[in-house]
């Protein structure tokens, strides 16, 4: 079984509807975060939580929120979507070492 | 985080030949990271770098943290086709700042 799951993994919505993504680990990492990929824009950063009592915003946080409702789940929410949020969205865990560890990722398309 | 300068931003390369790319960043990083991103995947960890200076090698590959520490190189040597996909690499600021700034990834595509 995959350490950084993600569901679901192809979403098609339209705009102004709420959304929700979902990403779960069995890796027992405290660090989870939520990046986006844009095509020629690697990956950005949009919220990170240290441990379930603890979230951070990153640097493209506007219309997203997060919940880390236990330590192996972080969800992230676009509470109305927009076309420009399109995009592949990745979970990922951290661990001691900082090294990171990527889900399989969700595509979102907004209409 | 900031941008990393990742370069080429493509590549074709006949199977067999080595082939480099490299970071570059305005500031210093206390650990370089290389993943690599299949189609429809998540990207996953090559090499990771910890040291000034130090190289690593995992198969095929080899990547070096540079002396500076603001930049960071990868070389596949004797590529073949499942070397195909896009290439990032990643930078820690700080010890005390756990958030990874990318590069905007390398794509790389091999002639067979």
């Amino acid at each position: 079984d995959a350490d950084v799951t993600q569901t679901p993994r192809n979403r098609i919505t339209k705009t102004g509807k709420r959304i929700m993504l979902e990403c779960s680990q069995t890796k027992g990492h405290d660090r989870m975060y939520w990046y986006r990929q844009d095509p020629g824009l690697g990956l950005r950063l949009i919220y990170y939580s240290f441990d379930v009592k603890d979230i951070n915003k990153g640097e493209i946080s506007d219309g997203y929120s997060v919940s880390r409702q236990a330590q192996a789940k972080f969800s992230l929410s676009l509470e109305s979507a927009i076309p420009n949020q399109t995009a592949l969205y990745f979970c990922a865990t951290g661990s001691t070492t900082d090294t990171q560890y990527f889900g399989p990722g969700t595509r979102l398309t907004v209409l | 985080g900031q941008q990393l300068n990742q370069s080429p931003q493509s590549m074709f390369i006949q199977e067999g030949e080595d082939v480099s790319m490299n970071c570059t960043s305005s500031s210093i990083f206390n650990t370089w990271l290389w993943y690599k991103q299949d189609p429809g995947e998540g990207p996953v960890l090559l090499i990771a770098l910890y040291k000034a200076g130090e190289l690593t090698s995992n198969g095929r590959l080899t990547a070096q943290f540079g002396i500076t520490r603001k930049d960071s190189f990868l070389n596949i040597s004797a590529s073949i086709p499942s070397d195909v996909g896009i290439y990032f690499c990643a930078g820690q600021p700080s010890s005390n700042d756990y958030k990874l700034s990318f590069g905007a990834g390398t794509t790389v595509t091999v002639r067979a």
